[in-house]
């Protein structure tokens, strides 16, 4: 049963919008990442945490932004949404000393 | 950067047939991770390994570091295995950074 959890699961909205997806973690993990993974392909870092106010960007350029206000959640924002923000985002967090571990089961956002 | 292949890009089998797939990477590693990805998206850790194997059930898998090779082996599938399988690696002692492959959908029919 997952430990980390992801809101929503599926987000259909249109152009402009400022939209807020949702990751939070009971482990008390201090590492927080987020992944985007387009159909078919591979799983790419654009954001990742080693704490409370601590971020950074990962790999992969995005527009989105994050916080890390609390240790268990670690929202990503979009502030105006566009359809080539359309993908799956994927939220993971870890223990000190290891990789990604956990898995939330993603949210499917739609950009009309 | 490290490059991750995996083969095949999608396998069919019959239930109950063992299955192999395959993960090569470019450079050294501090450890390979096996996942699996259901239809809905959601991700589980399968295996984290640095050396050698690792079994869990119906599950081994193996690595050979020296070769820069693992192989994940499901014995006696089962359509619930059904699911598409990423290898991804790590690099670099604590690394945060994981390498993913693109993954492997496995379809098992009864």
């Amino acid at each position: 049963e997952a430990d980390i959890y992801q809101t929503p699961r599926y987000l259909v909205i249109g152009t402009g919008k400022k939209i807020t997806l949702e990751c939070s973690q009971t482990m008390g993990h201090d590492k927080m990442y987020w992944y985007q993974q387009d159909p078919g392909m591979e799983l790419h870092l654009i954001h990742y945490s080693y704490g409370v106010n601590s971020t950074e960007k990962g790999d992969l350029s995005s527009e989105s932004t994050v916080s890390r206000i609390r240790t268990e959640h670690f929202p990503l924002t979009l502030e105006s949404a566009r359809p080539s923000h359309t993908s799956q985002y994927l939220c993971a967090s870890s223990e000190a000393g290891f990789p990604p571990q956990h898995f939330g089961d993603g949210t499917r956002l739609s950009i009309l | 950067k490290n490059e991750v292949e995996q083969s095949p890009q999608n396998l069919t089998a019959q239930e109950g047939e063992f299955i192999t797939i395959n993960c090569s990477y470019s450079v050294g590693i501090s450890a390979l991770h096996w996942l699996q990805q259901h239809p809905g998206g959601g991700i589980v850790s399968l295996f984290m390994l640095s050396s050698g194997k690792k079994k869990h059930g119906r599950l081994i898998a193996t690595i050979n570091i020296q070769e820069k090779h693992s192989s994940l082996h499901i014995t006696a599938s089962h359509p619930r295995d059904s699911a598409v399988y990423i290898c991804a690696v790590a690099s670099g002692a604590g690394s945060y950074q994981l390498t993913f492959g693109k993954g492997t959908k496995l379809s098992v029919i009864p």
